[in-house]
């Protein structure tokens, strides 16, 4: 089975533009969540989606926005470019259970340059 | 607020050895589940191990621990027997139980150690 996969890999834009980042979740994974991890760091939560719904939501910007479709894929749209916004966007997949040890699915992420 | 402190940015360890890597926590959830990922320099995330707030013993997966301390909120991981292919960064992240009790799978992820394995 694929497991999750991102598109693009690499992505070169320029300050002021918008970035639409995509991710597709492993097959029967219904929640999806987006990272950003900036060099040298761990992580940042940014959104988490459920069955289409915003479940959570990190502390960024309102330039980020994202939405999941009926069939569990997601975007991830960023605009208005910032050299900060500069880093590596990590997708998880996971399965939405009462348990606490349900494993998230990381995709090889997109690495995002700002010039 | 979750919060997730790992101390060492880096460590070096020799093939064969034993390794720790420390991570503390802070929560107010009662019910929580921590995490250990490994990230090579490829940028994917791959999950190594797991441990919940409930469980009584800790949990190992092959070479890898944890060495989870509820009541000082620490949660180590320990690589035995290092390999050169153990060389990357690790993370330590928590799941909390989210909006009505039931997670829907956000992490809250620490600093990160590079483990370097040398031959």
């Amino acid at each position: 089975d694929a497991g999750v996969t991102q598109s693009p890999t690499h992505l070169i834009k320029t300050r002021g533009q918008q970035v639409t980042l995509r991710c597709s979740p492993i097959s029967g994974h219904k929640s999806v969540s987006w990272y950003q991890q900036v060099l040298g760091q761990g992580p940042q939560f940014i959104f988490q989606y459920y069955e289409k719904e915003e479940r959570g939501r990190g502390n960024f910007p309102d330039r980020f926005s994202a939405r999941q479709f009926p069939n569990y894929s997601s975007e991830l749209n960023v605009n208005a470019l910032l050299l900060g916004d500069s880093a590596l966007y990590l997708c998880a997949s996971s399965l939405v259970s009462d348990y606490m040890n349900t494993e998230a699915f990381f995709g090889q992420g997109t690495r995002l340059t700002v010039v | 607020a979750q919060k997730i402190t790992q101390t060492q940015p880096g460590m070096f360890v020799q093939e064969k050895e034993a390794v720790t890597l420390d991570c503390t926590y802070d929560t107010s959830d009662p019910s929580y589940g921590l995490f250990w990922y490994k990230q090579p320099s490829s940028g994917e995330m791959i999950f190594l191990i797991y441990q919940g707030s409930y469980d009584q013993q800790n949990a190992t997966e092959g070479r890898y621990s944890l060495n989870f301390q509820k009541a000082r909120k620490s949660a180590n991981l320990v690589i035995s027997a290092s390999q050169l292919g153990d060389s990357a960064m690790y993370f330590c992240a928590m799941r909390d139980e989210g909006a009505g009790g039931t997670s829907y799978g956000k992490l809250t992820f620490g600093q990160g150690t590079i483990l370097t394995v040398h031959p």
